[in-house]
């Protein structure tokens, strides 16, 4: 079973970025998997932000497709979110799942909480 | 996008007894790729059902899942203390992948 472990700031100013890595174990990013990151605020339901291919491809939620950015660097095993121009409507648990389009969220990292506040 | 509407937000049941949980999507869902994960307090969700009715590993089999088109359902047919929890559906076959609002079991 992959294991997944974001990491990253817990808080955020607004208008800033937002950048978590998350580290995937027990298995290699570069095989044949989509690698997602889903949100959930406090109290709210799932969110999907977006996903990446071990090819590089990627995929966007159009709600935040202007302030996201996923990248993949296959020689540390990790995938990053980065998303820009931040409010306190950003502030979220952040989790990072391997899965995607055509397959399920199979594995899911611990999460990690997000505040945007100054 | 495809919205899905899960029902009833919230389900108050006793252990032992069935649950039956609905989600509906507002446009017929590609190639039935439609999943089911539940969530308990402080934890990340876990995958139950994928492909409308296949069971992920590890999952008991009071665990089930049917449907097609745009109506789903989960149903777990005896409750135990651990299966109170909040589900969500999902359907991952159009982008951007949904989730339904979730449906809350909660102990009567």
């Amino acid at each position: 079973q992959v294991q997944l472990q974001e990491s990253g700031p817990g808080l955020v100013q607004p208008s800033g970025t937002l950048s978590l890595t998350c580290a995937v174990s027990r298995g290699s990013i570069s095989i044949n998997n989509w690698w997602s990151w889903v949100r959930q605020p406090p109290g709210k339901g799932l969110e999907w932000i977006g996903e990446i291919y071990h090819t590089g491809s990627t995929n966007y939620n159009p709600s935040l497709r202007s302030r996201v950015t996923i990248s993949l660097d296959s020689s540390k095993n990790h995938f990053s979110l980065n998303l820009g121009s931040v409010t306190a409507a950003d502030t979220a648990v952040y989790y990072c799942a391997r899965g995607g389009i055509y397959s399920s969220l199979v594995d899911w990292g611990q999460g990690t909480l997000v505040t945007v506040s100054s | 996008e495809i919205v899905l509407t899960q029902s009833p937000d919230t389900l108050s049941l006793s252990p032992g007894e069935r649950a039956t949980l609905s989600c509906r999507a507002s446009q017929s869902v590609n190639s039935n790729y439609l999943a089911w994960y539940q969530q308990k307090p402080g934890q990340a969700p876990r995958l139950l059902i994928y492909g409308v009715s296949s069971r992920a590993t590890g999952i008991p089999d009071r665990f089930s899942g049917s449907g097609s088109g745009t109506d789903f359902t989960l149903t777990i047919s005896r409750l135990e203390p651990e299966d109170f929890a909040v589900y969500h559906c999902q359907q991952y076959g159009i982008s951007p992948l949904t989730f339904g609002g979730g449906t809350k079991v909660e102990i009567k």
